[in-house]
Order: C-alpha cells, then sequence, then structure tokens
C-alpha cells in the first residue's frame, strides 16, 4: 500500500516549457487535490476532483489543467511555465475523513 | 471569504514545556475540523479530524478540544520534546463543500533541547 505517490520530486523548468506533474494513490479514494505551498501563504487549493471524470477550480487555478480519468490518477498540467509557478506542488487524496499527501514536487521555473 | 487563522505564528519553548495552539475558524455551516502536523521536508499528516461540538481527541502527548458555536479549537501538547518540532496546521472544511479543506497558515513550533 503506497499511499499517494507523486512525481518528480524536483523539476527545473524554462519559461514557456510545459510539464505534468504525475500524482496516483492506491487507497481507493474519491476526493484527490492539488494545492501549492509558497513560503508565508499556507497551502492554496490549485484543483480538485471528487470523482473520475469530475475536476473543478480551487482557489488558484490560473496557468493548470487537471484530468481525472481514473480513480486512482490525478495529473496536473502546467502548459506555459511562468516564474510565478515556482512552488512547491503536494498532491492530496481522502475518503471522508483526513487528508494523505503525496512527497511533494519543488518546481522551479527560470 | 472563509478564513482559517492560526496562532501563534511561530513558538519557541524548551524541552518539558506544555504548550497550547489555538485555530480559528468560521462558526457555520461547520462540517469537520483538521489539525494536521508537517516536518520540515516531509508532507503533512494528520493529527485529528474532530466533527463534533464539544470533541476532545488524544494522541499520546498531543492532545485537541474543538468549539464549532464559538469557532475555534485548541492543540495542546504536554512535555515537549525536540522531535515535536513542526508546523502544526489546522483546516477548516464546510458543509456541502466538495470536502476542500481551507487551511491555516500553521504555528511552527520549535522545541530546544
Amino acid at each position: 500500500n503506497a499511499g499517494v505517490t507523486q512525481t518528480p520530486k524536483f523539476r527545473i523548468l524554462k519559461i514557456g516549457q510545459s510539464m505534468t506533474l504525475q500524482c496516483t494513490q492506491d487507497m481507493n479514494h474519491n476526493y484527490m487535490y492539488w494545492y501549492r505551498q509558497d513560503p508565508g501563504m499556507g497551502l492554496k487549493l490549485i484543483y480538485y476532483s471528487v470523482g473520475a471524470g469530475i475536476t473543478d477550480k480551487g482557489e488558484v487555478p490560473n496557468g493548470y489543467n487537471v484530468s481525472r480519468s481514473t480513480t486512482e490518477d490525478f495529473p496536473l498540467r502546467l502548459e506555459l511555465a511562468a516564474p510565478s509557478q515556482t512552488s512547491v506542488y503536494f498532491c492530496a487524496s481522502s475518503l471522508t475523513t483526513e487528508a494523505f499527501f503525496g512527497q511533494g514536487t519543488r518546481l522551479t521555473v527560470v | 471569504i472563509l478564513n482559517v487563522e492560526q496562532s501563534p505564528q511561530s513558538l519557541h519553548v524548551q524541552e518539558g514545556d506544555s504548550t497550547n495552539f489555538t485555530c480559528s475558524f468560521p462558526s457555520s455551516n461547520f462540517y469537520a475540523l483538521h489539525w494536521y502536523r508537517w516536518e520540515t521536508a516531509k508532507s503533512p499528516e494528520a493529527l485529528f479530524v474532530m466533527t463534533l461540538n464539544g470533541d476532545e481527541k488524544k494522541k499520546g502527548r498531543i492532545s485537541a478540544t474543538l468549539n464549532t458555536k464559538e469557532g475555534y479549537s485548541y492543540l495542546y501538547i504536554k512535555g515537549s520534546q525536540p522531535e515535536d518540532s513542526a508546523t502544526y496546521l489546522c483546516a477548516f472544511m464546510r458543509a456541502g463543500n466538495n470536502r476542500k479543506l481551507i487551511w491555516g497558515l500553521g504555528t511552527s513550533l520549535a522545541v530546544n533541547p
């Protein structure tokens, strides 16, 4: 039982490049979330999903896209990376109670 | 706008001291209040999920209380140890909001040996 697996752990992107942050959970959780965490700002919700085929915007969705084709996977796509997207990204999932987090992705856009 | 506020922002205590933090949240449409522990270079881990007014939860030396009518929760650590050093986050879940958590900024605790 791996829990929430997030890849990659670190990535440096050039401005304008695109990439996908992968998130997989093996706990059969319906709810999945993507957060970004910036110094002094706390966790901000980017996108979330209440089940396969359903996604919705969070507080800071601009510049990102998601999909949820299966219960297990919830990838986050950056199409045109910008310096403002330099952050630490966390994927999380939950069933009815606490959220379980992945290990985080530290992304730097230069 | 829903705000979750935590105080203090940071705290330095000596090993053996007992301490407590506060989480304030909206008192309307309450569903759940979560406490998480977040160690540096790791990811947040759940400590407690509290749903009922008057709830008290305990895990070892850490305990929490909940007052949904006035919108606050306290987290207590008895006899702090250096390994308790971490950021403690609370998160509010509103009824009918698709299980979205609204996070406080956390209280950063440093326990000096």
